[in-house]
């Protein structure tokens, strides 16, 4: 069973870079998919960030892309999330997911509980 | 970049009802459309992928159609655990994603 957990510090300042890890477990990260970042500010709906590929192909939401940066690291299974310049308005859950690309359509089919990020002074 | 909208925000139905929820693309999509339900305090759970094909192990009561710009996401008969928010989205430009706002279901 693929299971994927989020990691990282809860609260970050303003202005500075949020940092996430995203553990994977039941599959090789090397092996195949797309690997992404989604976001939900509290009571508000779902805003994709990115998504990489093992071999390090990036894709960004082109409205976050000027302080976003995915990465991935096979050895350890985990890929990462950077966003750099944070406000208030970064304040939101944060979710990994596996993303599935078949028949062209392509969507998140597993994913981690989510790591709640506060942005505050 | 692609909006997705969906119609209406919110509902109230009851169990055994049958209900549809609509999305709209702002340009054509073919059938790259994916819709998901979301319980509070949980991750989004795919249902419906490529417009009309059932994920695995989700129950057959949910169905979708559409192509285009217009799809349909129907629950042929409301069950107590169907209550939630249900999502589109659309991945039309390999990987460049975009989520419809919501539409949140409620019991009458």
């Amino acid at each position: 069973q693929v299971q994927l957990q989020e990691s990282g510090p809860g609260l970050v300042k303003p202005s500075e870079t949020l940092s996430l890890t995203c553990t994977v477990s039941g599959y090789s990260i090397s092996s195949g998919f797309y690997w992404g970042w989604i976001r939900q500010p509290p009571g508000k709906g779902l805003e994709w960030i990115g998504s990489i590929y093992h071999s390090g192909n990036t894709y960004y939401n082109p409205s976050l892309k000027s302080r976003v940066t995915i990465s991935v690291e096979t050895s350890k299974n985990q890929f990462s999330l950077k966003l750099r310049s944070v406000t208030a308005a970064d304040t939101a859950l944060y979710y990994c997911a596996r993303v599935n690309c078949s028949g062209g359509t392509c969507y998140p089919d597993y994913w981690g509980q989510g790591t709640l990020v506060t942005v505050s002074s | 970049d692609i909006q997705m909208t969906q119609s209406p925000s919110s509902l109230s139905a009851s169990v055994g009802d049958r209900v549809t929820i609509t999305c709209r693309a702002s340009q054509t999509i073919s059938n790259f459309l994916n819709w998901y339900q979301q319980k509070p305090g949980r991750a989004p759970k795919v249902l419906i992928y490529g417009a009309s094909s059932l994920q695995s192990g989700v129950p057959s009561r949910f169905s979708g159609s559409g192509s285009g710009t217009d799809f349909t996401l129907t629950i042929s008969s409301l069950q107590p655990e169907d209550f939630a928010t249900y999502y589109c989205q659309q991945s039309y430009s390999t990987l460049s994603i975009t989520f419809g706002q919501g539409t949140r279901l409620e019991i009458k």
